[in-house]
């Protein structure tokens, strides 16, 4: 399917455990990012890439890993979860930084008990 | 960064125009004043942009005052489609100032 997708789309995981979250775009856009959207806190940046390789660290990036490898591909790597992972996570991208649109995927609901 | 600040509600009914707030007194020069909205259970989607002129597209219109220190995004005929939280992001373009930084925005209630 073309467009931005996201898995899974719910995760129930424990405290301490490591957790991948996977964004996957078919674009071939430049820039895909990172987000958590919190109750009271709207959408808050956690990491973004510029390309293959390129990452750097948006506004929450503690307790988080990202990798891109791949151009289509940015997963992220909570190391260790704690409950206060637990979130709404979407990812984002956009063909480049100064695009006017971000395309956003549909979300991961995470829940660490 | 500049900061904005919209209402946290609004109620509209269906198939009247809607005129959602956003003031940015605080707005530099280069900042380019930008709207997504955000469904319920859906990640954000752009809505519309611009710098010193009214914009139109086939979603909205931006209407931003002359002084560039308030602008008004208009939806001319809600639908219940509409129903969303809208966010109004002032935007610099050029390293990690070209982020989106998302406040709580407005969130639009339509009537049937």
């Amino acid at each position: 399917d073309a467009g931005i997708t996201q898995s899974p789309r719910y995760k129930i995981t424990e405290t301490g455990r490591q957790v991948t979250l996977m964004c996957h775009q078919t674009w071939s856009h430049s820039y895909m990012f990172w987000y958590r959207q919190d109750l009271g806190h709207g959408l808050r940046l956690i990491y973004y890439s510029a390309a293959a390789d390129i990452t750097d660290k948006g506004e929450v990036p503690d307790g988080y890993v990202v990798s891109r490898s791949k151009t289509e591909n940015f997963p992220l790597t909570l190391e260790s979860a704690t409950r206060s992972q637990t979130s709404v996570y979407f990812c984002a991208s956009s063909e480049y930084h100064g695009s006017y649109e971000q395309y956003f995927g549909p979300g991961t609901r995470l829940t660490v008990t | 960064d500049a900061k904005t600040t919209q209402p946290n509600s609004m109620e509209s009914n269906e198939e009247e125009p809607v005129h959602l707030p956003c003031n940015h007194s605080t707005i530099s020069g280069t900042d380019y004043i930008h709207w997504y909205r955000q469904l319920p259970s859906q990640g954000p989607e752009y809505v519309i942009h611009g710098l010193t002129s009214n914009v139109n597209n086939r979603m909205a219109s931006l209407a931003i005052a002359e002084d560039r220190k308030s602008s008004t995004l208009i939806l001319h005929r809600a639908t219940l489609r509409d129903a969303a939280v809208y966010y109004c992001i002032l935007r610099t373009y050029g390293g990690s100032q070209g982020n989106l930084i998302f406040g709580k925005g407005t969130k639009l209630s339509v009537k049937p």
